[in-house]
C-alpha cells in the first residue's frame, strides 16, 4: 500500500532563516506531488506541484521554492523566511488529481 | 481564479441532530468534485468523489449530492456524533491535475 511521510511535524524558525521541508512517498512510482499551505483563517492554497522528476510548477509568486530530486521525494525550501510564511504545510500525492489526493500529516511552521 | 465557496464557515450542532452544508462554484466545466474531512492534528481524509450531475454518494451517516447545473454540492450528516467534529473541505479538479479547495466548513458537535 502507498504511504506518504512528511516531516517535521512542527517547526519554529526566526525570520530570515532557511527552510527545508521534506515529503516522501512509498509504494507507488511516478506520482503527482503537491505542496499546499493553509495560512491562518484561509483555505488550502496550492504552492507547487510536480508531475515528474525535476518538473516543478509554481502557482503563486513567493519566496519559497520546490524541488523533486527523486521520483518519490518532494522538498519545499526557502532561503530566507518571512513572517507571512507561517502556516500549515501539507504535502500530497495522487496518481492523477482527478481522483483526489492522499495527504501527509502536515508541518506547522511558525516564523518568529 | 475559480472561487470554490463553502457555507457556513462554522457550525455548532447538538449531538444526535442532522446537519448539512454547501459547496458552491461558478462553473460546471470541471472533472470532479471532492469532499474531504480534516480533523485537527490529522491529515485531510477523502470522503467522496463525484463527477456527474445528480450524483449521490453515501458513507455511513454521511452523504453528498452534486448539482452541476446550478453549481452546488451538499454534504449531509445524519445523527451527528462527537467524532464528526472536523473541517469539511470541498475541492474541484480540472484537466490539469490540480485541486482547487474551498475554505471549508468547521463543524463542532456539542455533546
Amino acid at each position: 500500500s502507498q504511504t506518504i511521510h512528511q516531516w517535521p511535524a512542527t517547526l519554529v524558525q526566526p525570520v530570515g532563516s532557511p527552510l527545508s521541508l521534506e515529503c516522501t512517498v512509498e509504494g507507488t512510482s511516478n506520482p503527482n506531488l503537491y505542496w499546499y499551505r493553509q495560512a491562518a483563517g484561509r483555505g488550502l492554497q496550492l504552492l507547487f506541484y510536480s508531475v515528474g522528476i525535476g518538473q516543478i510548477s509554481s502557482e503563486v509568486p513567493q519566496n519559497l521554492s520546490a524541488s523533486r530530486p527523486q521520483d518519490r521525494q518532494f522538498i519545499l525550501s526557502s532561503k530566507k523566511l518571512l513572517l507571512s510564511d507561517s502556516g500549515f504545510y501539507l504535502c500530497a500525492w495522487a496518481r492523477t488529481g482527478h481522483y483526489g489526493y492522499t495527504f501527509g500529516s502536515g508541518t506547522r511552521l511558525t516564523v518568529v | 481564479i475559480l472561487n470554490v465557496e463553502q457555507s457556513p464557515q462554522s457550525l455548532h450542532v447538538q449531538e444526535g441532530d442532522s446537519t448539512n452544508f454547501t459547496c458552491s462554484f461558478p462553473s460546471s466545466n470541471f472533472y470532479a468534485l471532492h469532499w474531504y474531512r480534516w480533523e485537527t492534528a490529522k491529515s485531510p481524509e477523502a470522503l467522496f468523489v463525484m463527477t456527474l450531475n445528480g450524483d449521490e454518494k453515501k458513507k455511513g451517516r454521511i452523504s453528498a449530492t452534486l448539482n452541476t447545473k446550478e453549481g452546488y454540492s451538499y454534504l449531509y450528516i445524519k445523527g451527528s456524533q462527537p467524532e464528526d467534529s472536523a473541517t469539511y473541505l470541498c475541492a474541484l479538479s480540472f484537466g490539469n491535475e490540480k485541486l482547487t479547495f474551498g475554505t471549508g466548513t468547521r463543524l463542532t458537535i456539542i455533546p
